[in-house]
């Protein structure tokens, strides 16, 4: 079974500094995708970055960048100049192929910035 | 304009009691979800339709049924509510069976049962 791992419960960040989050993931498919959500105070889940997993280039969004290791099966999600906005439980995605859209998800980790 | 609604936003009902969520699109998708998110936050599939027919369904105890009536609608049916269906419920639309695009989310329902 494929499962997805964040291993931070919680992590902070002053304002304007760069964070990274952690996600491991394990799986025995070879063609999945990987995501990072983010859902602030809100409730609203908003799709923050994706990875194909056959593109060996890491996927960038503005200050949102990931580390893909494939062999590592490790995808982290590095948020530069943090800002106030970017508080939220960020949490890690996998779909396989080939299951219909199956959408499996870490335990998130919570954001803090400080001004 | 919302692309992704649910109603109620808030729910709160007693013990024993039927309920029912409400979903839809306005994307012109043709794959919809429903995941629970639990008092600790994580989030789990619970079902995923295409165009009317069901291709998820994961161990969801059989009082939940989802009732598609056309492929912009997705609704959760909860049949004798118990105090651990409280959760948050999302749903969510892709524009393909195979689930490669994107999934958009709606806002969610908090249900209490009390």
């Amino acid at each position: 079974a494929q499962t997805v791992t964040q291993s931070q419960p919680e992590m902070s960040v002053q304002e304007a500094e760069t964070v990274t989050l952690s996600c491991t993931y394990d799986t025995s498919e070879s063609d999945y995708y990987l995501f990072w959500y983010k859902q602030p105070p809100s409730r609203q889940m908003i799709l923050v970055i994706r990875q194909e997993a056959y593109k060996q280039q890491n996927a960038t969004e503005n200050r949102f960048s990931v580390n893909f290791q494939k062999a590592a099966k490790s995808f982290s999600l590095k948020i530069s100049d943090s800002q106030l906005g970017d508080a939220a439980m960020y949490f890690c995605a996998y779909r396989a192929y080939w299951q219909g859209g199956k959408l499996i998800f870490g335990q998130g980790t919570e954001l803090s910035v400080k001004p | 304009d919302t692309a992704v609604s649910q109603t109620p936003k808030y729910l709160v009902t007693q013990m024993g009691n039927d309920k029912s969520i409400k979903c839809e699109q306005n994307l012109g998708h043709d794959t919809m979800y429903w995941y629970k998110q639990d008092s600790k936050k994580f989030l789990k599939i619970m079902f995923s339709y295409n165009n009317k027919e069901l291709i998820i369904n994961e161990t969801v105890p059989n009082r939940f049924s989802p009732k598609s009536p056309d492929k912009a609608h997705l609704n959760l049916h909860i049949n004798s509510l118990e105090l651990g269906d409280s959760a948050v419920y999302f749903c969510a639309s892709s524009q393909d069976r195979e689930g490669r695009e994107t999934q958009y989310f709606g806002p969610g329902t908090r249900l209490l049962v009390l």
